[in-house]
């Protein structure tokens, strides 16, 4: 039972966008940043969002992040091929004193 | 550019220690604020953060696992090494080393390949 629970699966069209949620707690998300990840099968997770809200360079800018409360969200626009893939939220947990990982949300675009 | 590449063995007998190997490049384990992370991902589950290394020596372990693990860096080899005791069926998974930086928040920003660990006599 992973710590931060995220939908297993999310679907969309090409064009359309689509949200994952991801829902924790106040020794997590609500006081530690999350942090979004993408995996292809066979490979490593990619950097996708950082503290929230920020991406790396090379993340295009239809990709965000939000957090509110205990709450985060990886909003995903103008879906592309691309994009189906593994997706992951990650945080500290300061009651745990880990890092917790939601059990992923598998994108699949129709 | 920074990278990252895990070696070791890939399989593993049970009650066995597993000794990885995380060789990186692009940056040094002597610079105030970076840290090299373990983690490792079970067959279809979700990562699982095992351990932290900072520039200091300062060592975090995930305390589920804590009793088992030991990290250790050689900053001239660039190098860091994870050792986990008393291997199990259930420690099968991909192992994975990655980049970390505590300025700015960004977290585990950039991960190695992924080594596989089958565990099984």
């Amino acid at each position: 039972q992973a710590v931060l629970t995220q939908p297993p699966s999310a679907s969309g069209t090409p064009g359309q966008g689509v949200i994952i949620s991801c829902s924790g707690s106040r020794s997590n998300l609500g006081n530690r940043y999350v942090y979004w990840y993408k995996q292809f099968p066979g490979m490593a997770p990619k950097f996708l969002i950082y503290a929230n809200n920020q991406r790396p360079s090379g993340v295009p800018d239809r990709i965000s992040g939000s957090k509110s409360g205990t709450s985060a969200s990886l909003a995903i626009s103008g879906l592309r091929p691309e994009d189906e893939a593994d997706y992951y939220c990650t945080s500290w947990d300061d009651s745990l004193s880990t890092w917790v990982f939601g059990g992923g949300t598998k994108l699949t675009v129709l | 550019q920074i990278t990252l590449k895990e070696s070791g063995p890939t399989l593993v007998k049970p009650t066995q220690t597993l000794t990885l190997t995380c060789t990186f490049s692009g940056f040094s384990l002597t610079t105030s604020g970076l840290a090299v992370g373990w983690l490792r991902q079970p067959p279809g589950k979700a990562p699982e953060w095992l351990s932290l290394i900072y520039w200091d020596d300062d060592k975090r372990y995930s305390p589920s696992l804590k009793s088992r693990l030991t990290v250790t860096k050689d900053t001239s080899k660039n190098e860091v090494v994870l050792t986990m005791t008393n291997m199990a069926p259930v420690d099968t998974a991909t192992y994975y080393c990655a980049h970390y930086e505590t300025a700015d928040h960004t977290g585990f920003d950039i991960w190695g390949q992924g080594t596989k660990v089958t565990v099984s006599s």
